[in-house]
């Protein structure tokens, strides 16, 4: 079965400060992996998207890498700000064929003045 | 316009009323998509219409009914639902089934409370 974990599952930053959020995945074949943040009762929104020969990919303060070896993923916010609180999804999609998506639990962060 | 629209944000409903959901897209997609999301839980797939047909039930329950009027519109109609199927219902599009980087784009959803 395909799977996608997630690390941690919530963490608090002060605001200003960096912060990692890891992704592990085990979905094969692979296709591209994303990171999306939902923000409460919101939809998901895509933030970057990699597919297998990319190895980093930035959208702002937003910096995702991927290792499709290891078959991980990080997504590492920079100066955090408090519009930054939300859940960081990650987010596998199979071989190019398949719909699917799989998705991980999600990080919450919050972060603090 | 990257938009994905659904209306109404909030429904409540009893068990024996009849509800729809509705989602809208201008993004010329040819697949949509509903999820179903209990909270701190990743959305979960429920329909996929792919070019105005449905393509995919993951075995989602009768009470559940989706339609495609047309290539922009995707409705979700409710009718004797559960308590437990209180959640935020998604719906989500994207160029089309076959498209491997293609993004699915949310909308922000409709939080259902089925008392």
């Amino acid at each position: 079965k395909n799977q996608v974990e997630q690390s941690p599952q919530s963490l608090i930053i002060l605001e200003g400060k960096n912060c990692t959020l890891q992704c592990n995945y085990t979905v094969s074949p692979f296709s591209n992996l994303r990171w999306y943040k939902q923000d409460t009762g919101r939809g998901p929104v895509s933030l970057t998207i990699m597919t297998f020969s990319e190895n980093t990919k930035s959208n702002g303060r937003y910096t995702a890498t991927l290792d499709a070896d290891t078959k991980q993923s990080s997504l590492h916010i920079t100066a955090s700000q408090l519009s930054d609180s939300a859940s960081y999804i990650c987010v596998v999609r199979g071989g190019s064929n398949d719909y699917k998506l799989s998705f991980g639990a999600g990080t919450t962060v919050t972060v603090r003045a | 316009d990257t938009e994905v629209t659904q209306t109404p944000k909030h429904l409540v409903m009893g068990m024996t009323n009849k509800k729809s959901l509705k989602c809208e897209q201008h993004m010329g997609h040819r697949a949509m998509y509903w999820y179903k999301q209990k909270a701190k839980k990743p959305p979960e797939l429920m329909f996929v219409y792919s070019y105005e047909k449905l393509s995919i039930n993951e075995s989602v329950p009768s009470r559940f009914s989706p339609e495609c009027p047309n290539s922009s519109l995707l409705n979700l109609h409710l009718h004797a639902l559960q308590p437990e199927d209180s959640a935020l219902y998604l719906c989500a599009s994207s160029g089309g089934l076959a498209e491997g980087t293609d993004t699915q784009y949310f909308g922000p959803g409709t939080r259902l409370t089925v008392l």
